[in-house]
């Protein structure tokens, strides 16, 4: 099964923009890139995701490389509330027991 | 909208009993998921169901059974609790299976 690997920990200033990188290169043309997070003590929250094209919500951009073997969430003004644990992921058309959830990075936003 | 409802919040249990977790969504999920996440670690997936009647292995399927007799419902059972399955168990559920999850705030179980 394809797997994600995510750096363990970074940090961000509050109000400036976070670049989250994850890598996934034995992706499959049939995963979508996922990504959540999880504040202490609750359950995970979706925060965006896409196939090929780089996607924006309101809550963050995901920007998706050409080879799809890298994607990069990006907050574009860190808030001390996006502090969590934030999980890259992937979710397959076609079977819905591939979507293993690795260790994510632990995300420190300092006033 | 309640969403997704776990069941209870806190339990514990001694080694060897057995209980059963309720996971209820409002959304009308065909797809819904039970998982357990271990202290410092990431979510494990241990069994799912893409529809009503249905249930297929996980991850780490092992020591639990789960049954989906209503689509709005996915119960998650251990039959005889052993220590190494004190964790916190979250249920999901998705519309498809690539789409977004929705997860419920979770169960903490301890068994001593």
């Amino acid at each position: 099964d394809a797997k994600t690997t995510q750096p363990n920990s970074m940090e961000s200033n509050e109000e400036e923009p976070v670049h989250l990188p994850c890598n996934h290169s034995t992706i499959s043309g049939t995963d979508y890139i996922h990504w959540y997070r999880q504040l202490p003590s609750q359950g995970p929250e979706y925060v965006i995701h896409g196939l090929t094209s780089n996607v924006n919500n309101r809550m963050a951009s995901l920007a998706i490389a050409e080879d799809r073997k890298s994607s990069t969430l990006i907050l574009h003004r860190a808030t001390l509330r996006d502090a969590a644990v934030y999980y890259c992921i992937l979710r397959d058309e076609w079977s819905a027991g591939k979507s293993t959830f690795g260790d994510g990075t632990t995300l420190t936003v300092k006033p | 909208n309640a969403g997704v409802t776990q069941t209870p919040k806190f339990r514990v249990l001694k080694t060897g009993q057995s209980m059963t977790l309720l996971c209820a969504q409002d959304m009308n999920h065909e797809y819904m998921y039970w998982y357990r996440q271990d202290p410092g670690m990431g979510l494990r997936l241990i069994h799912y169901s893409v529809g009503e009647g249905t249930t297929a292995k996980g991850e780490v399927p092992d020591g639990y059974n789960v049954s989906r007799l209503k689509k709005q419902n996915f119960l998650l059972g251990l039959e005889s609790a052993a220590p190494s399955q004190t964790s916190v168990y979250f249920c999901a559920s998705s519309y498809r299976r690539n789409t977004e999850a929705f997860f419920g705030q979770g169960t903490r179980l301890t068994v001593v």
